[in-house]
């Protein structure tokens, strides 16, 4: 069973702040993953993806992949209450498989 | 670019009704597209995917017989959820992904159907 975990939350931060949200995967050969950032009612909308070890930025969202420990992570930087929202991680896998598996996600709420 | 649209929004309807929703990539082909569905304040549950020209394949659990799926071209699928009954209320999405392209590029999503099975 392929999972992806992340914390439910609700993770609160203050304006200005710096967002992370963490997620990690059971499956070793994922190969891509993505972000997407679902507001209360609405459907998902893709905000970063990354397949490379390291860090990937994107204006104020930084991606960050450790395939060793089968761990990525979003930051944002500059948190703004427009940031709040459920944060979706999903991972395709190897094989060739067309199919995301995501996590629950993260409530995020940005305190002004 | 890569533009998903995805209509009606909302749909509510008598028990024992069927409805379709259709999924159309915009600015894109897409050789696969995919269907959700996400009850209150859970995750999305894929439901099948679609390819172009062929049938669909469905998750365990999914009646295949109860959802439809059609994708007839490369920017159109449709899911026909057949005599709907209150169960079946939900937050329908697609997404779509481009066409000629590897996996591991990323699914866009429409705006998703509300039904509302009375």
């Amino acid at each position: 069973q392929k999972e992806v975990e992340q914390n439910s939350g609700p993770l609160s931060v203050p304006e200005g702040a710096i967002a992370s949200l963490n997620c990690t995967y059971s499956d070793r050969g994922s190969q891509s993953f993505f972000w997407y950032r679902q507001y209360s009612g609405k459907s998902p909308e893709l905000i970063m993806f990354i397949y490379s070890n390291g860090d990937k930025e994107d204006g104020r969202f930084t991606a960050q992949l450790n395939k060793a420990s089968q761990y990525v992570s979003l930051l944002i930087r500059d948190s703004q209450p427009s940031d709040s929202a459920t944060y979706l991680c999903a991972v395709n896998t190897r094989g060739g498989s067309e199919k995301l598996v995501f996590g629950k996600g993260t409530k995020l709420t940005v305190n002004p | 670019g890569a533009v998903v649209s995805q209509h009606p929004s909302r749909v509510i309807c008598k028990s024992g009704t069927s409805v379709k929703i259709e999924c159309r990539s915009l600015d894109f082909q897409a050789t696969t597209m995919f269907w959700y569905r996400q009850f209150p304040k859970q995750s999305l549950m894929l439901m099948a995917t679609s390819n172009e020209g062929s049938k669909a394949t469905y998750e365990q659990g999914v009646e295949k017989d109860k959802f439809l799926i059609n994708h007839a071209s490369l920017t159109l699928s449709t899911l026909t959820v057949t005599s709907a009954h209150p169960e079946d209320s939900s937050f329908y999405i697609c997404s779509a992904r481009s066409a000629g392209l590897s996996s591991n590029q990323p699914q866009h999503f429409g705006d998703g159907t509300r039904l509302s099975i009375l």
